[in-house]
């Protein structure tokens, strides 16, 4: 089955340094997806990548699909608290009448030390 | 996460006994979507649904694990004579058509614990 690698596992940063995180995947997605969970929630979209090559933002968040579209990058400048949380990226094929469910990635971390 | 309704929020149960999930999707949602989440772990797939339909269930074990979206009410996901390896957070999501550019939407999931 499809499989997606997320990386760094975790993430220890300073308040107010930049993030970056990134997912691959072992067959191409035309969408990709970037997920915010808090403890004892379940995940909030934070962007949605349609196309190829795409670079969308959404505040402080900016996020590419990659041009093999077998990976995407999530990048969040200027880390507050709030920030800290589980990120997961998540990926699926949209095809005429098809009805994948999302492939998740394991994962990142993000630890904001004040 | 208020849009998509999961109830209840925590569920114990022993070893052998039924266990039943709900989920209401956001209003003029009509596709549902059930996920399992491990400790440490991302979000499994498990089954899609339409309404009165099972559309994708490629995730769901082959026994004991039952899902449902009938025309009047919640989606329910079923599991039948649980075990300690069922314990785990499951999500439902919710989207308004399985086409590109309508994401799906999680609630706050259901946190299953067997004694």
């Amino acid at each position: 089955g499809q499989q997606l690698n997320q990386s760094p596992q975790s993430m220890f940063i300073q308040e107010g340094e930049d993030v970056s995180m990134n997912c691959t995947s072992s067959s191409i997605f035309n969408t990709w997806l970037w997920y915010k969970q808090d403890p004892g929630e379940g995940p909030v979209l934070l962007i949605a990548l349609y196309k190829a090559g795409e670079l969308t933002s959404n505040g402080r968040l900016t996020a590419q699909f990659g041009i093999t579209r077998k990976d995407s990058f999530l990048n969040i400048s200027a880390s507050i608290p709030s920030d800290v949380g589980i990120y997961f990226c998540a990926g699926t094929m949209y095809s005429g009448g098809g009805a994948d469910g999302l492939t998740f990635g394991k994962g990142t971390h993000l630890i904001i030390q004040p | 996460n208020a849009g998509v309704m999961q109830n209840p929020r925590h569920l114990v149960r022993r070893r052998g006994q039924e266990a039943r999930l709900r989920c209401s999707p956001m209003k003029g949602h009509s596709h549902v979507y059930w996920y399992r989440q491990l400790p440490e772990e991302g979000l499994k797939f498990m089954v899609y649904l339409q309404k009165e339909n099972i559309i994708d269930e490629s995730g769901m074990p082959k026994e004991r694990f039952s899902a449902e979206f009938p025309k009047e009410g919640p989606s329910i996901l079923r599991i039948q004579q649980v075990v300690r390896g069922d314990s785990a957070a499951y999500f439902c999501a919710s989207s308004p058509r399985q086409v590109m550019g309508q994401p799906q939407h999680f609630g706050d999931g259901t946190r299953l614990s067997i004694l």
